[in-house]
């Protein structure tokens, strides 16, 4: 069965540090993975994309790392500023035509 | 340029009603898929539009039925509402099937 689990469910982090969310999927065929930023009552906003080919790539203060063989990708943010607050999905792409898995989320609060 | 739109914002229904939620792609966008977003979790695939047709189907039941206009807009209907259904529902437009997704900020439906 195609999964996507995401750690941790939550967390909490003060403004300025650093913080990592991981993504482990059990997803085949694998087309791609992509990062995904949800605030509260919006629509997620894709953040990076990467290919079987690619381990990472980055945008801005957001870095994401991919390992295809142990399945498992992860977010790194540094620097976290109060408008990180939100959730944070990894989204794993099962072959043609899409078709899309989505993990539950981290959902991240950036205290001052 | 916009971004991909939907409408309406918010909607409340009771149950046994019927509901239409319009979705317009961004622009040169000619793909269309449909999410339900239940509060936590993340978002559940339900189909996907191309050239007026749906292509592929997540599992959800019958009472849930779409249509893509030659304009690429597309509708999602919901029959005979149950209190399960409400969530926030996102539409995302894509250039083909294979490129990234682009969420619109969701229509929340509440049935009561």
């Amino acid at each position: 069965k195609n999964q996507v689990e995401q750690s941790p469910q939550s967390l909490i982090i003060l403004e300025g540090k650093n913080c990592t969310l991981q993504c482990n999927y059990t997803v085949s065929p694998f087309s791609n993975l992509r990062w995904y930023k949800q605030d509260t009552g919006r629509g997620p906003v894709s953040l990076t994309i990467m290919t079987f080919s690619e381990n990472t790539k980055s945008n801005g203060r957001y870095t994401a790392t991919l390992d295809a063989d142990t399945k498992q990708s992860s977010l790194h943010i540094t620097a976290s500023q109060l408008s990180d607050s939100a959730s944070y999905i990894c989204v794993v792409s099962a072959g043609g035509f899409q078709k899309l898995v989505f993990g539950t989320g981290t959902r991240l609060l950036v205290s001052p | 340029d916009a971004g991909v739109t939907q409408s309406p914002t918010h909607l409340i229904k009771t149950r046994g009603q019927q509901v239409t939620l319009r979705c317009s792609p961004k622009s040169g966008h000619d793909t269309v898929s449909w999410y339900q977003q239940a509060l936590g979790q993340g978002p559940q695939f339900i189909f996907q539009y191309y050239e007026e047709e749906e292509r592929q189907r997540g599992n959800f039941p019958d009472r849930f039925s779409g249509h893509q206009f030659p304009n690429y807009s597309s509708e999602l209907n919901v029959n005979a509402l149950l209190l399960g259904d409400s969530a926030l529902y996102l539409c995302a437009s894509s250039l083909t099937a294979v490129e990234t997704q682009y969420f619109g900020p969701g229509t929340r439906l509440l049935v009561l």
